[in-house]
């Protein structure tokens, strides 16, 4: 069954650039999504289809892609961009659900 | 503006049901697919059942079917998830979210959650 993998947390200082990866087999033939969820509040789309960014979710957002992995990068990291960040894709080999990550706490220092 | 707005939420014993509700606005019901997707205390996000705008295709993760079941009420522009047999482990937050219709499904929207404790 595809799973995907994250890092369970990253550190990074203030002004710093943060990169969080997600691996996972289904990711040479399927899309990734990035989710962005603070504290007590429901997730955040943040990167949609690898590297497209929804209105309104900052420049300093960006994602990339290589062979079955997908990365989050985060350049001039602020204190507000500490929380937990999750990727997702889906299995298409017959159930067609929905997978997510295990998470990546990201602290900023 | 889109907005969704679960309900239904709360306490019940293992082996009870509840049904829970995500009532949607600003944008074309049916045109799009409703996920719900559950985080349970200190835990990751899962996803847990998908319906389509149409109501036609309909998917569940393994643990929960035969369980639950997701409908929608296109009249009411609501979609339900009825969970029968409840668990312990089926404790969680549980948020509906719109899906953007692509080749690779993500959700763009999400509501706040609502919480469901399965506990004697």
């Amino acid at each position: 069954s595809y799973e995907l993998t994250q890092p369970p947390s990253v550190s990074v200082s203030p002004g710093q650039t943060a990169t969080i990866t997600c691996s996972g087999d289904s990711l040479a033939k399927h899309y990734a999504h990035w989710y962005q969820q603070r504290p007590g509040q429901a997730p955040l789309l943040v990167i949609f289809q690898d590297t497209e960014r929804p209105s309104g979710i900052p420049e300093r957002f960006s994602g990339s892609t290589s062979e079955t992995s997908v990365t989050l990068t985060i350049s001039g990291v602020q204190a507000e961009d500490e929380a937990d960040y999750y990727c997702q894709s889906a299995d298409y080999s017959g159930s067609y659900r929905r997978i997510f990550g295990g998470g990546t706490k990201l602290t900023v220092l | 503006e889109v907005q969704l707005l679960e309900s239904g939420g709360g306490l019940v014993q293992p082996g009870g049901s509840l049904r829970l509700s995500c009532a949607a606005s600003g944008f074309t019901f049916t045109n799009y697919a409703i996920s719900w997707v559950r985080q349970a205390p200190g835990k990751g996000l899962e996803w847990v059942s998908a319906v389509s705008g149409g109501g036609r295709n309909i998917r569940y993760i393994d643990s929960v079917r035969g369980r639950f079941t997701i409908s929608g009420d296109i009249s009411r522009n609501t979609v339900y998830l009825q969970m029968n047999s409840l668990r312990a482990e089926d404790t969680a937050v549980y948020y509906c979210a719109k899906e953007d219709s692509s080749s690779s499904p993500y959700f763009d929207y999400w509501g706040q959650g609502t919480l469901v404790t399965v506990s004697s």
